[in-house]
């Protein structure tokens, strides 16, 4: 089973709203991964979690905020977003934490957001 | 920094024929490698993988080639089926940077 969830599938929120995106895997794996993907460009990498710490945040701006609670969960709280932000928004995670030879990454299906 | 590229953003075959999708690499501590096959409203899906240590692997279907002298990336899949069409993307690990960088893709048209 290589499965990750994530929710909402489709989200649309007007810039002044908060809400949060959910990822929950049951692999065991031990590494957690939020990606942005515009349309008709590949995935860019934004957080990655280790042990459910933060181990690379690629610059992302604040209206971003990630959080781990546990080993199998992996949000994203949105905050004063800009249209721009609009975009596929997908989670992975893989066995290995972060790091070393790497490991394969294995995706959840995204959530569409659409920000007003 | 992104080093992956594509050599053809859409490639169109017959049912049938065989698929060759390329990409090339230009840092040399890449060491590993992952073919993904990203459907219309979906999550890029994990096809085939390869370490720098070998130069060819071996799936149902499909083969990716590493040529490591070129910095040359491969993925053939044999007798292509309208259930392929889909845009893969290749992604390489780059252990000095700690994280994979994506292709920008090549979309696949499977002609029935």
């Amino acid at each position: 089973d290589t499965e990750v969830t994530q929710t909402p599938k489709h989200l649309v929120m007007g810039m002044t709203n908060k809400k949060s995106l959910k990822c929950e895997q049951h692999m065991g794996h031990r590494a957690m991964y939020w990606y942005k993907q515009k349309a008709k460009k590949p995935p860019e990498l934004m957080f990655v979690y280790s042990y459910e710490k933060l181990s690379i945040n690629e610059s992302v701006p604040s209206r971003f905020s990630p959080e781990c609670p546990n080993s199998s969960l992996l949000n994203l709280h949105l905050h004063a977003l800009q249209p721009e932000d609009s975009a596929l928004y997908l989670c992975a995670s893989s066995q290995r934490p972060a790091g070393g030879q790497g490991d394969t990454q294995y995706f959840g299906p995204g959530t569409r957001l659409t920000v007003l | 920094g992104e080093s992956v590229g594509l050599h053809l953003p859409t490639l169109s075959v017959q049912e049938g024929d065989n698929s060759i999708i390329n990409c090339a690499y230009s840092n040399s501590a890449s060491d590993y490698f992952i073919w993904y096959k990203q459907e219309s409203g979906k999550g890029p899906q994990f096809i085939i993988d390869i370490r720098s240590n070998m130069d060819k692997r071996q799936g149902q279907r499909v083969t990716v080639l590493l040529n490591k002298t070129v910095k040359h990336l491969s993925l053939q899949i044999a007798a292509t089926q309208p259930g392929d069409s889909a845009v893969y993307f290749c992604a390489d690990f780059q252990y000095n940077f700690n994280k994979f960088y994506f292709g920008s893709g090549t979309k696949l048209n499977v002609k029935p």
